[in-house]
């Protein structure tokens, strides 16, 4: 069975700060991997994901994320925060394309302060 | 953004009512899905179906039921509502070029009193 664990339910970083938002997974196949982002009230939006290939993958509003699949991690990183960036963020891991059974972790809410 | 509407967007029932959820996609998309989303649980799968009449269960199916008549409309069923069914329920589909990326709806948020 797969799962994912996102390390910290809050994290808050300062304008123009690094942000780093972290997950690691488990999967008994070679993993296909997501980071959504969820603004109040919304639906969520996919920030980037990794199938095959490159495992530097490259989002949206400045997002990254480096699969590793010796560390089974698949952290979110930004060089610099900015206010827009607050909300919550979840990884999610499938095993295939087609009908996916998305797992998802308990997401992190992001605090940007000023 | 993909063409994903659901309805209603706020439902407030009473324990031991039938509620039936829609989603409704213009994309034509193959697969569909229903999540619901807890505090702390981030999304789990309730149902998911890969094309009209062919559904299957996911992780918290308990106390659903789903149907596909049409491509364009998936309907999540809860056939007598209660308090821990209350939640944000999401749609999602997949399926045209991207098979490997669900695209997700604004999300309904149910409350059974």
């Amino acid at each position: 069975a797969q799962s994912v664990t996102q390390l910290g339910s809050h994290v808050s970083v300062s304008e123009g700060a690094l942000v780093l938002l972290r997950c690691n997974y488990s999967s008994s196949v070679p993993p296909y991997l997501f980071w959504y982002v969820q603004y109040p009230n919304q639906g969520l939006q996919l920030l980037l994901k990794y199938t095959t290939g490159a495992t530097l993958v490259k989002g949206i509003n400045g997002f990254e994320a480096e699969f590793k699949k010796s560390e089974t991690s698949f952290h979110l990183t930004k060089p610099s925060a900015h206010m827009s960036d607050a909300a919550e963020y979840f990884c999610a891991v499938s095993e295939k394309q087609g009908a996916q059974k998305l797992v998802f972790g308990q997401g992190t809410r992001l605090t940007i302060n000023p | 953004d993909a063409g994903i509407t659901q309805s209603p967007r706020h439902k407030v029932t009473e324990t031991g009512t039938p509620v039936t959820l829609r989603c409704h996609q213009t994309e034509n998309h193959r697969y569909m899905y229903w999540y619901r989303q807890d505090p702390g649980h981030g999304l789990r799968l309730i149902h998911y179906s890969y094309g009209v009449k062919d559904t299957d269960k996911g992780e918290v199916s308990d106390g659903y039921s789903v149907s596909r008549s049409k491509t364009e409309d998936f309907l999540l069923t809860l056939e007598s509502a209660t308090s821990s069914q209350t939640s944000v329920y999401f749609c999602a589909i997949s399926g045209g070029a991207y098979t490997d990326t669900q695209y997700f709806g604004p999300g309904t948020r149910l409350t059974v009193l």
